[in-house]
């Protein structure tokens, strides 16, 4: 059974920079693409972006210029970071991923969330 | 973008009921819909896979339809775990999107 658990700074001060990470337990590390997805009350959920078991990334065009992701392949682990963050980027902070390798773009799996507030 | 415009954004409804949400794409996106469960404080819950696919496990009351951009949810005989707030995501992409959501509520 697949379990994801993530974990990262919650409060963070404007322009500073937000990292998250989320580890894979239990499952097959190759053949998928993992996501990162926030959900705030005035945007709904947002897709941020993706990235492969070889580091290929796909990123939301809104916020490509403040994102990169990075996958760890020995700890079956992969990172988010989103620089300059702003009182708009206050969300809960969820990764996500497929239930089969080889198949994208709906989420089986997700994590438990992490509230990220962006405040002075 | 692909724009999703999900209607209604709530609903109230009574146990044994059936409703219908509608999730509709500013662009066709062939059967690359998707939707989610709700419940407050946990992450979605994937319910139905490429617009009609039930996911493993989930009730049978539930359903999918549609194709290109008009899709639809159904939920027959409504139960009282089914209140919550359901989500269409889009995944024709490469820049995946959600809809805003439908709180369905018990009248």
């Amino acid at each position: 059974q697949v379990h994801l658990q993530q974990w990262g700074a919650g409060r963070l001060k404007p322009s500073e920079t937000l990292s998250l990470t989320c580890a894979v337990y239990g499952g097959s590390f190759s053949g998928y693409q993992w996501s990162w997805i926030r959900q705030s009350p005035g945007k709904g959920l947002e897709w941020i972006g993706e990235i492969s078991h070889g580091g290929t990334t796909i990123y939301n065009p809104s916020l490509r210029s403040r994102v990169t992701m990075s996958v760890d392949t020995s700890k079956n682990q992969f990172s988010l970071r989103l620089t300059s963050v702003t009182a708009a980027d206050t969300a809960v902070y969820y990764c996500a991923m497929p239930r089969l390798a080889y198949t994208n773009g709906w989420f089986y799996y997700w994590g438990p969330g992490t509230l990220v507030s962006v405040s002075s | 973008d692909i724009q999703m415009t999900q209607s209604p954004s709530s609903l109230s409804a009574s146990v044994g009921d059936s409703v219908t949400i509608i999730c509709q794409t500013s662009q066709s996106i062939s059967s690359y819909l998707h939707w989610y469960q709700q419940k407050p404080g946990t992450a979605p819950k994937l319910l139905i896979y490429a617009t009609s696919t039930l996911q493993s496990g989930v009730p049978s009351r539930f359903s999918g339809s549609g194709s290109g951009t008009y899709f639809t949810l159904t939920i027959s005989s409504l139960q009282p775990e089914d209140f919550a707030t359901y989500y269409c995501q889009q995944s024709y992409g490469p820049f995946y999107t959600f809809g805003r959501g439908t709180r369905l509520e018990i009248k």
